[in-house]
């Protein structure tokens, strides 16, 4: 089952933070997050792994908690180029990742 | 590195003829995925491969799809007749392993059915 995303949509100034949620009504293996630019291919950002381990980018954090099912990702001091859709992915059973619809993120001058 | 590498990159034709999309994944990657993209449906997996056999194909929406894996360095997604349904965006992606590692995607190829 498709995770849901919120929100939808975000417009920022640049330098301001963002939180994007995702949360599936299955328990979770691992949560992906991705970054797709228009016309481009998604690109990987973050895994977040039962048990707490985490890979991924610098600047990027995020948080699972697996009781819920719910994993957060943090924008912190928002750049021009953070703009794109964000995707969570998540393993609700071994090898296979399902998407959520996306948030879309415009970060302004 | 070369990354994941698909042709062609826009394939426009008429409905009821074959398609076939084309991937080259990452060399190493031992899994391979094809996903299909639309606004109305996001990004949807249609099947996976591992060390070449097809491992899940429940996300193929019909038998007019269909999925091949010849060798480690090629795959192919076949469509066959083709409808206007059928346009999207086809990804390919590969990974060294499926769940704790990232899954690096291709540039994509936008299939346009008239």
């Amino acid at each position: 089952q498709q995770p849901v995303q919120s929100p939808q949509a975000v417009i920022l100034r640049e330098g301001e933070d963002a939180v994007i949620n995702c949360s599936s009504s299955k328990a979770l293996y691992s949560v992906h997050w991705y970054r797709q630019k228009h016309g481009e291919a998604p690109v990987f950002l973050m895994i977040l792994l039962k048990g707490g381990e985490q890979k991924g980018h610098e600047k990027i954090s995020a948080s699972f908690n697996e009781k819920k099912q719910q994993s957060s990702l943090y924008l912190t001091a928002s750049q021009l180029s953070y703009s794109g859709t964000y995707f969570c992915g998540t393993e609700p059973s071994s090898y296979k990742l399902i998407f959520g619809s996306g948030t879309r993120l415009l970060v302004r001058p | 590195d070369a990354g994941v590498i698909q042709s062609p990159r826009h394939e426009v034709t008429e409905m009821g003829q074959e398609v076939t999309l084309r991937c080259k994944p990452i060399s190493g990657h031992d899994y391979l995925f094809w996903y299909r993209q639309t606004m109305m449906r996001g990004l949807e997996l249609l099947i996976y491969f591992n060390n070449n056999v097809p491992i899940d194909d429940s996300g193929m929406p019909e038998d007019r799809f269909s999925a091949k894996m010849p060798n480690a360095s090629f795959s192919t997604l076949k469509i066959q007749p083709s409808e206007p349904r059928d346009s999207a965006v086809y990804f390919c992606a590969s990974s060294v392993s499926p769940g704790a590692q990232p899954q690096h995607f291709g540039d994509g190829t936008r299939l346009s059915i008239l």
